[in-house]
């Protein structure tokens, strides 16, 4: 059991451009999540997908956010046209149905 | 709409005292799930305690014990002999339905 992981740890990138981010779920988990922590608050829920099917978005998720499962395993998190308040943690968890999260250790994302 | 109150922002304590932290949820669910994550300041979550909505008993894993009233919605933890490596983050959390939510975290130092 590797855990949960998450490429890149770092990324700093100027408003306007595109970012992507990776996670890789514990093998065998059908569920993964998608959170965003900034600075003194708890995780913000983003995004979830059962399997491949993405079954809830937030509200607060704007159009410039994207998420994808391809085939159930792997899933990626992208940011068009990233903003400063974009910036933030960027969690992803992984689960058995409503068994706890396995989070990763985050991509820290800063938008200059 | 579900919410996670925990209105205990940071707490401070000495080595070997007993600490608290509260954990206060709104729910329409007859059915959910309440957990309990630490953050230490490595920055990685991790689980805790998990508890389903029709199990009020109380729960004790060594020095961590868990305090589950439906009545008044709370679902406190107590750390007894407190230590500097129990220093954290610690976050409240509720899941329904397809999503968790998280409260907003009570930051705790133990000094030595």
């Amino acid at each position: 059991d590797t855990g949960v992981s998450q490429d890149p740890r770092h990324k700093i990138t100027k408003r306007g451009q595109n970012v992507t981010f990776r996670c890789d779920p514990i093998s065998e988990h059908n569920r993964l999540y998608w959170y965003r922590q900034t600075l003194g608050q708890g995780p913000e829920f983003l995004t979830y997908f059962q399997n491949e099917a993405q079954l809830e978005k937030s509200r607060l998720l704007s159009d410039r956010f994207s998420a994808e499962r391809p085939k159930g395993s792997f899933s990626t998190l992208e940011i068009q046209r990233t903003e400063q308040g974009d910036s933030a943690m960027y969690l992803c968890a992984s689960s058995l149905d409503y068994q706890p999260h396995y989070f990763g250790p985050g991509t820290r994302l800063l938008v200059l | 709409a579900q919410k996670v109150t925990q209105a205990q922002t940071e707490i401070s304590v000495v080595e070997k005292e007993d600490v608290t932290l509260d954990c206060v949820y709104e729910t329409r669910d007859t059915t959910y799930y309440l957990f309990w994550y630490k953050q230490p300041p490595s920055g990685e979550l991790v689980f805790l305690i998990r508890r389903n909505s029709f199990d009020e008993q109380n729960e004790i894993s060594g020095r961590y014990s868990w305090n589950f009233q439906k009545s008044t919605s709370s679902f406190n933890f107590t750390i007894t002999a407190s230590q500097v490596v129990d220093s954290a983050v610690y976050f409240c959390a509720l899941a329904g339905g397809f999503k968790t939510i998280f409260g907003a975290g009570t930051r705790l130092f133990v000094k030595a």
